[in-house]
């Protein structure tokens, strides 16, 4: 079955530095997602992205974070310079259409 | 702002019961419901989704119920088993592509065998 695959699967970085995390969505879906979930908080989406370009952001989704589609199968998150309120897990997802998004299983960010 | 809000943080049912886990929702533009079964260290499991023009969905032991009135939404499980402890997540959505779905914040079920 296909599934929405992540890296790393934990990621310890010091405030200020800036990360990537990575994704690889289902390879016919059409949509892809970036959410998080601060430990003991709902999940909370961060953006959408279709046809190369973002379709949706929260308020979350500030100038400290972007996201790109560098080649026909990844789908990156980069946060420029870390602080210590984005350690969270980061799940990515990815849909075909208005269907239900599949998750990825996480990537946990801890920022020192 | 809590636009979508699951009240019972935890819930215990023996094994071949009826589990029921139910969710509210304040923003009567959203027309397309998720719920979603998360183990921890992993990302959420799609179950089962419902639309506006639904008041019911069923997929084997699960069933989704759509009170589009009350602005509530409920999952029944039928019956529980010991497999489907997890933490479980409702979510919606206005219904076109790429929008954001708001998720509650959890429901943890519990089957004792």
């Amino acid at each position: 079955e296909p599934e929405v695959t992540q890296t790393p699967s934990h990621q310890v970085t010091q405030m200020g530095q800036e990360v990537i995390l990575r994704c690889v969505p289902i390879s016919n879906h059409l949509y892809f997602y970036w959410y998080r979930q601060i430990l003991g908080q709902k999940v909370e989406f961060l953006v959408s992205f279709y046809n190369n370009e973002i379709s949706e952001k929260s308020e979350i989704f500030d100038d400290q974070f972007s996201v790109e589609r560098p080649d026909g199968s990844n789908f990156t998150l980069k946060i420029r310079s870390t602080k210590l309120e984005d350690s969270a897990m980061y799940f990515c997802a990815s849909s075909e259409g208005e269907q239900a998004p599949y998750f990825g299983p996480g990537t946990r960010l801890t920022v020192t | 702002d809590q636009q979508v809000k699951q009240n019972s943080p935890s819930l215990s049912v023996q094994e071949g019961r009826i589990s029921i886990l139910n969710c509210d929702y304040t923003n009567s533009m959203f027309d397309y419901f998720l719920w979603y079964k998360k183990y921890p260290a992993e990302g959420p499991t799609f179950l089962i989704s419902i639309s506006s023009i639904k008041d019911k969905n069923e997929d084997g032991r699960f069933t989704v119920f759509l009170n589009k009135s009350a602005k509530h939404l409920s999952l029944h499980i039928v019956p529980s088993q010991p497999g489907d402890s997890a933490v479980y997540f409702c979510a919606a959505s206005g219904s076109r592509a790429g929008n954001q779905f708001y998720f509650g914040t959890g429901t943890s079920l519990t089957v004792i065998p």
